[in-house]
């Protein structure tokens, strides 16, 4: 069975650090794979997909980026964190065969803080 | 850009009744496919159930179910005998079936639902 694996669940930064956020999914090939984000009391925005290594879409501009150096690993990154990045970091996957009804599965998230 | 709203913040039921909660998309698209997840304290996102827009038959799944109404862009989602472990963020999103774009999920704000003992 498939599993996603997201860490570290809480990260206390301070503003200006370095930020590095790992994904890895087993189980599957050649995944779609997520990174939203949920600020407080708000939705899920999407951040950065990718349909294949080496491949990012990015939905939203601002001081993050995203890597995908392996097929199944997804990395969120940021050189400085602001205060504004705090939130709630969700990554995701779902099947990269074109399978339009399948769902995303998400990791257990992380929630970060920049003090 | 397709847009999903959640008019209701927060809801509380009676444990054991039914509650339905709302959703409204805005898209000029024919084919999509919706979806409900749940996020309990646990912050962990479920899927709830599915619904292609194809298909006219409402989905559900042992005690939810799905209000489609293509037409109207509604997707409200039914809980009948309503249990505490159902207490959660509940969220409605959006995918499109067209061969670009099908990748992003779009997701309203969510409504907090409460289980009354």
């Amino acid at each position: 069975s498939q599993t996603i694996h997201q860490w570290p669940a809480t990260l206390v930064q301070p503003v200006g650090s370095p930020l590095s956020l790992e994904c890895t999914v087993e189980g599957t090939s050649n995944p779609n794979l997520y990174w939203y984000r949920q600020a407080a009391g708000r939705g899920l925005q999407l951040l950065f997909y990718s349909v294949g290594i080496g491949q990012i879409s990015s939905e939203v501009p601002q001081n993050l980026s995203a890597s995908r150096p392996q097929d199944r690993q997804f990395i969120l990154s940021s050189k400085k964190l602001l205060l504004s990045d705090s939130g709630f970091y969700l990554c995701a996957w779902r099947s990269g065969q074109i399978v339009y009804n399948s769902p995303l599965h998400f990791g257990n998230g992380t929630r970060l803080t920049v003090t | 850009a397709q847009t999903v709203t959640q008019s209701q913040p927060e809801m509380s039921v009676q444990e054991a009744e039914t509650v339905t909660l709302s959703c409204t998309y805005d898209t000029s698209e024919s084919d999509y496919y919706l979806f409900w997840y749940k996020q309990p304290p646990s912050r962990q996102m479920i899927l709830v159930i599915r619904q292609e827009a194809y298909k006219q038959q409402n989905a559900t799944e042992n005690r939810f179910s799905v209000n489609f109404q293509k037409a109207a862009k509604s997707f409200s989602l039914k809980i009948s005998d309503s249990q505490l472990g159902d207490a959660a963020m509940y969220f409605c999103a959006y995918r499109s079936g067209s061969n670009f774009g099908n990748e992003k999920l779009t997701f309203g704000t969510g409504t907090r639902l409460t289980i009354i003992p």
